[in-house]
């Protein structure tokens, strides 16, 4: 069965420092990895997505994700964060073949950046 | 805004009532969805339509009732909830890959 893990519910971090929020991933076959952002009192955002080809991918806003396939990984970065990053972040797997819209969310970190 | 809209944005009901949530994507896509987004919890899928065809029902009971009478609107007829109902109802619409996912707000639902 797929699954997701985001291990953190929360990340604090100060406005100009790297930030990272972490995902882990389970899924048979070749996974398809996505990062979804909901801001308050708003619908979830696609961020970025690994289908295949360069592990290292890059999405909005200066946000990029690192798949690491040995270690099972798709961890979200940012080298500089700002306090509009402040939101929920959501990390979504599934695999090639897999149902018609069958995405598999993690229960979301959010992102504190303090000035 | 993403395009995909919903109403109403807050909800409060009884467990008798009958209510429907509405959506209503504005982007030419052929796919919609139904999620429920509950404090704490991972996103849980509910239906999913494609070419207005209901392709996905993940075990939600029969209280929730979905409809997509065409490629632009979905609904969420509601029926004999429960307090643990009370959730973020997110709907979704897609085109092509159906991993890129667009979102609507979410109807913001108590049941009492």
């Amino acid at each position: 069965a797929q699954s997701v893990a985001q291990p953190e519910d929360q990340v604090n971090v100060a406005e100009g420092n790297p930030l990272t929020v972490k995902c882990t991933y389970s899924v048979s076959g070749n996974p398809y990895l996505f990062w979804y952002v909901q801001y308050p009192n708003r619908g979830l955002q696609f961020l970025l997505k690994y289908i295949t080809g360069d592990n290292l991918v890059k999405g909005s806003y200066g946000f990029e994700a690192e798949f690491n396939k040995s270690q099972t990984s798709f961890h979200l970065k940012k080298p500089s964060a700002l306090v509009s990053d402040s939101a929920l972040y959501f990390c979504a797997v599934t695999k090639y073949g897999g149902s018609q819209g069958n995405l598999i969310f993690g229960k979301g970190t959010k992102l504190s950046v303090k000035p | 805004e993403t395009g995909v809209t919903q109403t109403p944005r807050h909800l409060v009901m009884g467990m008798t009532n009958k209510k429907s949530l509405k959506c209503e994507q504005h982007l030419g896509h052929n796919a919609m969805y139904w999620y429920k987004q509950s404090a704490k919890k991972p996103l849980e899928l509910m239906f999913v339509y494609s070419l207005e065809e209901r392709v996905e029902n993940n075990s939600v009971p029969s209280r929730f009732s979905p409809e997509c009478p065409n490629s632009s609107h979905l609904f969420l007829h509601l029926h004999t909830l429960q307090p643990e109902d009370s959730a973020l109802y997110l709907c979704a619409s897609s085109q092509g890959n159906p991993w890129e996912q667009f979102f609507g707000p979410g109807t913001r639902l108590t049941v009492l």
